[in-house]
Parts: structure tokens; sequence; C-alpha cells
């Protein structure tokens, strides 16, 4: 069965402190996609990072890393230097390839992030 | 970057009647699109994929005469939800990927809210 799971309801950190959230994934696909999403109260997804599986090194987007450890199937989320507007909902998700990439994404339950000043 | 855009942005309905929301990918080819529920503080369910000229395949529990979708062009695809009542009420929103290999390849339109009263 595919499946993602985000241990961490809700997470607090400290403005300018780097925080990380947690994923994991099951999957018996060996070629599959990883997303990291941030979703504020507005409701839109924006994409944050993306790792493939057979990527040997781990993404980074200017303050999103992505600590990918394949054996452990896990994919968190490093996010440094919390900013005020990191405060939003964080969602990772999975694409199995199979034979082709349908887009079909499984998310994970979501974490809730906030910020404090 | 490729670019899904999604309407109406906000709509509410009476009880009863339909409403349609749009998916359309505005700088590429989608012969598959995805329909996403989320209710507050949840993670996003997929509800169908929606295929270019064919029918669209549903997840299990979603009842397909409710929620009709159409994919009638290859950058259209729309949501209608028939018979609407008050539970229907829900963030929907949509997805689509691009062909190309490798990296982000899945663009997400901006999100409906529906309110049905």
């Amino acid at each position: 069965a595919q499946k993602i799971t985000q241990t961490q309801p809700g997470m607090f950190v400290q403005e300018k402190e780097a925080v990380t959230l947690d994923c994991t994934y099951d999957t018996s696909d060996q070629s599959y996609g990883l997303f990291w999403y941030k979703q504020p109260s507005s409701g839109e997804m924006i994409f944050l990072i993306y790792q493939g599986s057979y990527d040997e090194q781990n993404a980074t987007e200017g303050r999103y890393s992505l600590n990918f450890q394949k054996a452990r199937k896990s994919a968190n989320l490093v996010i440094s230097a919390s900013q005020l507007g990191d405060s939003a909902m964080y969602f990772c998700a999975m694409v199995p390839f199979g034979s082709s990439n349908t887009g079909k994404l499984i998310f994970g339950q979501g974490t809730t992030l906030q910020v404090k000043p | 970057g490729a670019v899904v855009s999604q309407h109406p942005s906000r709509v509410i309905c009476k009880s009863g009647t339909s409403v349609k929301i749009e998916c359309r990918s505005l700088d590429f080819q989608a012969t598959t699109m995805f329909w996403y529920r989320q209710f507050p503080k949840q993670s996003l369910m997929l509800m169908a994929t929606s295929n270019e000229g064919s029918k669209a395949t549903y997840e299990q529990g979603v009842e397909k005469d409710k929620f009709l979708i159409n994919h009638a062009s290859l950058t259209l695809s729309t949501l209608t939800v028939t018979s609407a009542h008050p539970e229907d009420s829900s963030f929907y929103i949509c997805s689509a990927a691009t062909d190309r290999v490798g990296g982000n390849t899945i663009y997400f339109g901006e999100g409906s809210w529906l309110t049905v009263v």
C-alpha cells in the first residue's frame, strides 16, 4: 500500500530558528517522487521542494532542504531561519511512478507550523 | 513555469442547485487532471482522475453521479457538484502534471471554496 505519514499535527518554532517537519512514506515502487507543499490559509498549494527516489543528493531550495533517507523511507523537510510568513500547513506527498508519471499525489495528514515572533 | 488556473475561487450556492468548477492548464496540455477535496484542517483527498476524452476514474466512496467530471479538451477539466447539499461545502482543488521528466511536474490550481446554503 502507498502511504505518507506525518506524525506532527502541530509544531511551534521561534522566529529565525530552524525546524524539521517529519515525513515517512511507504511504497513498493522503486521509482517515485517526494514533494513538500505549503498551504496558507488562502488554500493555495505552494510547491516547496522535490526529491526523486534516484536522486543521490538531498534537494535544497533556498531555506528549504529535504533530508532524504531512502533506507528509512523518510523525507523530512528542514526550514532554516524561520520567518513569520512560514506559518501555514505543510504537506508531504508522494507520486509512485510505476510505469509512468501520472501525477497522482498521495498526501500525508499535514503539519500545522506556527512561527512565534 | 506551467500554470493551472481554477475558477471560481469562491462560490456560494443554494441547496439543491448545481455548481461547476473549471480547471485549466494555461501553457501545457494535460491528458490527465486530478480533483481533490479538502475539509478544514484536514489533508487533501483525491476524488477522481479526469482523463481527456474518456470517463473519469473515481476513488472509492466518491459518488460519480454527484460529482460529474468532464475533460473535454487537453486544457480543461470541469467538476460539477450536482444537487448540492450543505455537507458538500468544502475546498476543491485540481492539479495537472506535465510530461516533463524529473523535478516538479505537478501544478495546482488556486482552489475553489464551495459553500452550500
